[in-house]
């Protein structure tokens, strides 16, 4: 079955650049949420679309933008990279329809690393 | 704050017997409860989910429980396997908040042989 796909898997990025991370979600899945997961430390919420929307906002620095695009696909963006953004991005996708709506499927991850 | 605990950074069992991973909550507006695998360089897994109409869930060898009036869940893992091996996350989320899940810090489970 297709799963969640992320690109790139790894990225490194020095201090002040930029960088942008794709996911592509289950098709016929119509909600993306994106989460940071620093070392060792649980996975933190940043930000969620649906249906091309966005639908709710975490904990996601000013510095970071997101957008879903009409393929449903969404891209993180995010500039002046600082040491402290160095973790694992995952990317999960849903369906808001059936019972299930709130069962989210992760991607692999894309590690980020700022140096 | 952080609204789902687990307090065991760790587990581990022996081949054959049974898992009990704990999770608590502080958030009373939770109403859904997940549990996620997860291995390293790996994004976490779907393993089985509860909802807080229901007090259990029994997917194969996975079951899980809700205490509501305790805020409390357990994943119950019978027989486990060395194949189980990797940390399990425990997340909640509410409805109304979108869907967005609040994870605990999860426990790593090992399965000896």
């Amino acid at each position: 079955a297709a799963g969640v796909i992320q690109s790139p898997r790894h990225l490194i990025k020095e201090k002040r650049e930029t960088a942008t991370l794709k996911c592509y979600p289950i098709p016929r899945h119509d909600t993306v949420y994106w989460y940071q997961q620093g070392p060792g430390q649980d996975p933190q919420f940043l930000i969620s679309f649906y249906e091309k929307m966005q639908s709710d906002k975490g904990s996601i620095p000013d510095r970071f933008s997101a957008q879903q695009f009409s393929d449903y696909h969404s891209e993180l963006n995010m500039s002046s990279l600082e040491l402290g953004d160095s973790a694992l991005y995952f990317c999960a996708s849903s369906s808001s329809s059936g019972r299930a709506y709130n069962e989210q499927f992760f991607g692999p991850g894309t590690r980020l690393t700022v140096l | 704050d952080q609204q789902v605990k687990q307090n065991s950074p760790s587990l581990s069992v022996q081949e054959g017997r049974i898992s009990i991973l704990n999770c608590d909550y502080t958030n009373s507006m939770f109403d859904y409860f997940l549990w996620y695998k997860k291995y390293p360089a790996e994004g976490p897994t779907f393993l089985i989910s509860i909802s807080s109409i229901k007090d259990k869930n029994e997917d194969g060898r996975f079951t899980v429980f809700l205490n509501k009036s305790a805020k409390h869940l357990s994943l119950h893992i019978v027989p486990s396997q060395p194949g189980d091996s990797a940390v399990y996350f425990c997340a909640a989320s509410e409805y109304n908040q979108g869907g967005k899940l609040i994870f605990g810090q999860g426990t790593e489970l090992s399965v000896k042989p």
